[in-house]
């Protein structure tokens, strides 16, 4: 019963380095969701995907790239790494929320911790 | 603007003591309000509030929602050190929005 999981766990690069994280989920779930959490900041959204071949930018999508490959997976790219992007990473998806009451919570993946130095 | 406001951000409690945790939101597009506890790892759901004035209960954990005054509360009774984590709030915009937005979460740190 996997849920939602990410790749990797953990993760060190230096500046400029380029990084994809990698999600994946076997819940047949439509909409998929990249977070990032900060000490003190709670989580907050870069990118989601409402269904396969779309995307949307969130709160805070500035350095990173995503990619929906197909229904199961959404990548999370950083193309040219920077110091402020550490942070611990959360995948997570969810069936729609259109659809009857249309109100089913998020499941997440256990993160990947990333350091940039 | 936070759209959502936890309060208090860190709490220091003994076991055995109930504690109230507070979440208020932006009413713009509301759809529904989530509760989730996180340890070490990934958040975990602990609730979904809708409606106003419904109670929903887990064991020790309760929440309930109040739309009129825009706010919900958790409590949870009779703490244990196994309650220690972070506690976040989330709400849910209307319509297209499939976005979840999450408060700061509450540091809950329960000591024998």
């Amino acid at each position: 019963n996997a849920g939602v999981t990410q790749t990797p766990k953990f993760q060190v690069l230096k500046t400029g380095q380029s990084m994809t994280l990698q999600c994946a989920q076997d819940m047949n779930h439509n909409s998929m969701y990249w977070y990032r959490q900060d000490p003190g900041m709670g989580l907050r959204l870069i990118y989601y995907s409402a269904s396969e071949g779309t995307t949307d930018k969130g709160e805070v999508p500035n350095g990173y790239n995503v990619s929906r490959l197909n229904k199961r997976e959404f990548s999370l790219r950083l193309e040219s790494a920077a110091p402020s992007q550490t942070s611990v990473y959360f995948c997570a998806s969810s069936e729609d929320l259109d659809r009857g009451t249309g109100n089913q919570p998020q499941h997440f993946g256990d993160g990947t911790r990333l350091s940039i130095l | 603007e936070d759209k959502v406001v936890q309060s208090p951000l860190s709490l220091v409690v003994h076991e055995g003591d109930t504690v109230t945790l507070n979440c208020s939101y932006e009413v713009t597009n509301f759809r529904s309000l989530l509760w989730y506890k996180q340890e070490k790892k990934a958040p975990t759901f602990l609730f979904m509030l809708t409606s106003s004035g419904i109670e929903k209960k887990s064991g020790r954990l309760s929440s309930i929602l109040d739309k009129k005054e825009l706010f919900s509360i958790l409590n949870i009774t009779a703490t244990q050190t196994g309650d220690s984590a972070i506690y976040l709030c989330a709400r849910i915009g209307g319509g297209s929005n499939y976005k979840l937005t999450f408060g700061k979460g509450t540091l809950l740190t329960v000591n024998p």
